[in-house]
Order: C-alpha cells, then sequence, then structure tokens
C-alpha cells in the first residue's frame, strides 16, 4: 500500500532544460513534503521541502510546488546541470504524532539523467 | 567528516548467520532510525529511537534487533538471517522525533546467499 508513488521510473533532460519529477500522494493527512537527492553508493540527502500552507517553495535552481486538491507534488530543475544526474525520491509526513512519530512515506525515486 | 557514518558497507553472508550493522552520528541529533530499501527500490521505515528509547517499531521479524547504547549509536543486529534480508539498509538520524528533516548514512548493502 503505497501512500506516495513515482510514476515515472526516470527522465532524461538536456543540459541547460528544466527537469520536471513528479510525485502524487494518497494519505489526505500528510502535512509535510520533502524531496531527497541520492547518489549511487551514497545515502539519501535532503534537497528541498514544503509545508502544506504553502503551494511553492524554491531555494535556488530548485522549485517545489505543491497542488493539494491534487494530492500532487512536482520538482522542478531550471538550468538541469549534469551534476543533477542522480535519483530523486520524493516523501511525505503527517501530523498524527500518535502513530507515526517522525515516521516519513517514500516513493520509489525516479533517476534523473542529465545529458550534455 | 562524515555526519552519519555506517559499518560495513558492504556485507556477504550465508543463510542463518547473525550479522550486526553499526551506526553512529555526530550531529548530535536525538533521534536516530533504521530503513530498508528492497529490490523495488522502496524505502521503509523499520525502527526509530529517540534518545535511546524505542518510538516507531514497524512490522519487521523479531529477528531483527535494534539497540542504542547511546543517543549517538543505533545498532541492527539480524539473527538466523534469510535470503529475504538482501537490501540495502540505511541508518538515518533527525534532530528531534518531530524533526521532518532526516540525514541519512551511506548505506549498509546486505547480501544473503
Amino acid at each position: 500500500d503505497q501512500q506516495v508513488k513515482q510514476n515515472s521510473p526516470s527522465l532524461s533532460v538536456q543540459e541547460g532544460r528544466i527537469s520536471i519529477l513528479n510525485c502524487d500522494y494518497t494519505n489526505s493527512m500528510f502535512d509535510y513534503f520533502l524531496w531527497y537527492k541520492k547518489y549511487p553508493a551514497e545515502g539519501p540527502t535532503f534537497l528541498i521541502s514544503i509545508s502544506s500552507i504553502k503551494d511553492k517553495n524554491e531555494d535556488g535552481r530548485f522549485t517545489v510546488f505543491l497542488n493539494k486538491s491534487a494530492k500532487h507534488l512536482s520538482l522542478h530543475i531550471v538550468p538541469s546541470q549534469p551534476g543533477d544526474s542522480a535519483v530523486y525520491f520524493c516523501a511525505a509526513s503527517s501530523p498524527d504524532r500518535g502513530s507515526t512519530l517522525g515516521r516519513l512515506y517514500f516513493g520509489r525515486g525516479t533517476q534523473l539523467t542529465v545529458w550534455p | 567528516d562524515t555526519a552519519v557514518s555506517q559499518t560495513p558497507k558492504y556485507l556477504v553472508t550465508q543463510m542463518g548467520n547473525d550479522k550486526s550493522i553499526k551506526c553512529e552520528q555526530n550531529l548530535g541529533h536525538d533521534t536516530m532510525y533504521w530503513y530498508k530499501q528492497d529490490s523495488k527500490k522502496f524505502l521503509k521505515i523499520m525502527f526509530s529511537y529517540n534518545n535511546k528509547e524505542l518510538i516507531i517499531n514497524e512490522t519487521v521479524p523479531n529477528r531483527f534487533s535494534p539497540k542504542s547504547p547511546d543517543k549517538a549509536h543505533l545498532n541492527l543486529h539480524i539473527n538466523s538471517l534469510e535470503l529475504g534480508d538482501s537490501a540495502v539498509y540505511f541508518c538515518a538520524s533527525s534532530q528531534g522525533y518531530d524533526s521532518y528533516e532526516q540525514y541519512f548514512g551511506p548505506g549498509t548493502r546486505l547480501t544473503v546467499t
């Protein structure tokens, strides 16, 4: 029962163009969303996050958009660079501290390849 | 100057053996986690400790036992290893149990033959 879904296992983008990675979720109680980036043989590293009270958060080349009604978020990378090539995981958390304390639910990731 | 470290990075062992994976964080965080990434690439939480106290215990076989000697360390001991235990295990930490941002270790690839 995957509550966070990343339906595209891979994405290939030319350097300089925009990369758009998508994520859908099913649990309407999720109130905080994160994107993690993972290089081979390394652990995921935090990239950017957004609270459900916002619909957009920007950090340099990275912007996350949240559409709560559609239960959808996306990560935009502009401009894309070869060093962005990695697996990107979407994650979500809910405020239900009783049973989900500190619990993040992850998607299965999207492999982004940025080619020169 | 590694923030979250795990040892070993690779572990190959036979079915039925008992093995341990160690994790240490030097971030001064109060909360630590163990995740399992299976062959389908899903990252799923297994355990979480806050100040050495178990706060999340997912539905994992009781062959898996976490141990936290202090809040900077969270080790994972696995008894009677099975083929299905083959996966990458990630340790993570966060400032507190209500802190969303988690910092991950490099992972331990466990292969059971």
